[in-house]
């Protein structure tokens, strides 16, 4: 099964930006990168996915390496209400869609 | 429109009892997802449906453990002769289809006595 590695956490100041990394080194060629965060006592939530070229949405930015054996998750400017797991997830075709145990942003006034 | 629900919220049995969580699907959604998340963990993939089949039913932790969807919509997970260690919370999700967004229920909180 492809696998992600994420830190553990990360730290960041409200209102400025935060770079979430991912390694995926054993990606597929049809393996697509899914970012969720889970924030307290919710389920997760979709944030942005993509196959090969870097994604923008209103939450956030997904850049994807060229060999795509990495991509990090950009949050533009973090808030308070941020704070959550962020979780990277490879899908293929839906099976074996792992949840790592993510990263724990916090957010700091 | 509706989102994801689940029933029950809350479960409390003892050990070695069936129990049976339901989860209702966001309408016209044609996969959905079973995960399991145990008390500060990331999330354990069970099992998941396209329309009424399981593909891969690998993810299941043991032979406790069933799944079935009918009519494309409302699935069951079944977890027989529950152990303790099966105490956490069980999520499901659905999506348009297999690869798009998933949206999360609410979950169901199991503890096993």
């Amino acid at each position: 099964d492809a696998k992600t590695t994420q830190p553990n956490s990360m730290e960041s100041n409200e209102e400025e930006p935060v770079h979430l990394p991912c390694n995926h080194s054993t990606i597929s060629g049809t393996d697509y990168i899914h970012w969720y965060r889970q924030l307290p006592s919710q389920g997760p939530e979709y944030v942005i996915h993509g196959l090969t070229s870097n994604v923008n949405n209103r939450m956030a930015s997904l850049a994807i390496a060229e060999d795509r054996k990495s991509s990090t998750l950009i949050l533009h400017r973090a808030t308070l209400r941020d704070a959550a797991v962020y979780y990277c997830i490879l899908d293929n075709y839906g099976q074996n869609f792992v949840f790592g145990p993510g990263t724990r942003l916090s957010v700091l006034p | 429109g509706a989102g994801v629900s689940q029933s029950p919220s809350n479960k409390v049995t003892e050990k070695g009892k069936d129990v049976e969580l339901r989860c209702d699907p966001i309408s016209g959604h044609t996969a959905l997802y079973w995960y399991r998340q145990s008390l500060g963990q990331g999330l354990e993939f069970l099992i998941y449906f396209q329309g009424n089949s399981a593909p891969d039913k690998s993810g299941l932790p043991s032979d406790r453990f069933s799944a079935e969807r009918t009519g494309g919509s409302v699935s069951t997970l079944t977890i027989q002769r529950t152990q303790q260690e099966d105490s956490a919370v069980y999520l499901c999700a659905s999506s348009l289809m297999v690869r798009d967004t998933q949206y999360f229920g609410p979950g169901t909180r199991l503890t096993v006595l």
